[in-house]
């Protein structure tokens, strides 16, 4: 069975105070690991996808990385805006024509100005 | 705007009664996928279409059902509701069977 873990849980952060979200993964045959942006009560907005172990991928102040473990999300001088709920997820490899995410329970940041 | 669009945004209904959620997926996308969000569980997948036929069953209740129509829309009907069905469930396509998937904004179930 898939599993994706998310670490920490929660994390505050000063305004400019550079960090990294972490998310550990077992899966059967990697496809793709994808991270979201959750705000409360909206839905996950996509950021990246990342293939194969030392894939980079980066946006605005965020940074994602994959190896074969885990990926790391780095968040460079982050601003009270980047505050939101970031998800992890892992599409497996199939046969079977199905592509489902399984998602970790997220890691929500607050950044304090 | 993610460009998929689901329809009730809010929902509120008594135990023992069915509801119908609908989900219009992006332009030229044919994959649809319904999840389940609460506190406590996170995000679990349902169950995934893709051009009409079902693809995938994640851990869908037996009184849930869903499909998907020729012009891609589906729906997700939930009957029989229980006290713990309230949650958020989300709709997300993709215009493949293994690109990223867009999520639209939820409708958020409350079951009294």
């Amino acid at each position: 069975e898939d599993q994706v873990t998310q670490s920490p849980e929660a994390l505050r952060l000063q305004e400019g105070e550079s960090s990294s979200l972490n998310c550990s993964y077992t899966v059967s045959g990697l496809r793709g690991l994808f991270w979201y942006r959750q705000d409360p009560g909206k839905g996950p907005e996509f950021l990246f996808t990342l293939y194969s172990a030392g894939e980079e991928k980066e946006k605005e102040r965020l940074k994602a990385t994959l190896t074969k473990k885990e990926s790391f999300l780095h968040i460079t001088a982050p601003k009270p805006e980047d505050s939101a709920t970031y998800l992890c997820a892992v599409q497996a490899q199939s046969g079977a024509g199905s592509y489902q995410l399984t998602f970790g329970k997220g890691t929500k940041l607050s950044v304090i100005p | 705007d993610s460009g998929v669009t689901q329809t009730p945004k809010h929902l509120i209904t008594a135990t023992g009664q069915r509801v119908t959620l609908r989900c219009s997926p992006r332009s030229g996308d044919l994959s649809v996928y319904w999840y389940q969000q609460s506190l406590d569980q996170g995000l679990q997948f349902l169950i995934q279409y893709y051009n009409g036929e079902e693809r995938a069953k994640g851990n869908i209740l037996e009184r849930f059902s869903a499909q998907q129509f020729p012009d891609l829309h589906s729906e997700l009907n939930l009957s029989s509701l229980e006290l713990g069905d309230s949650a958020l469930y989300f709709c997300a396509s993709s215009v493949g069977r293994g690109s990223e998937a867009f999520f639209g904004q939820g409708t958020r179930l409350t079951v009294v």
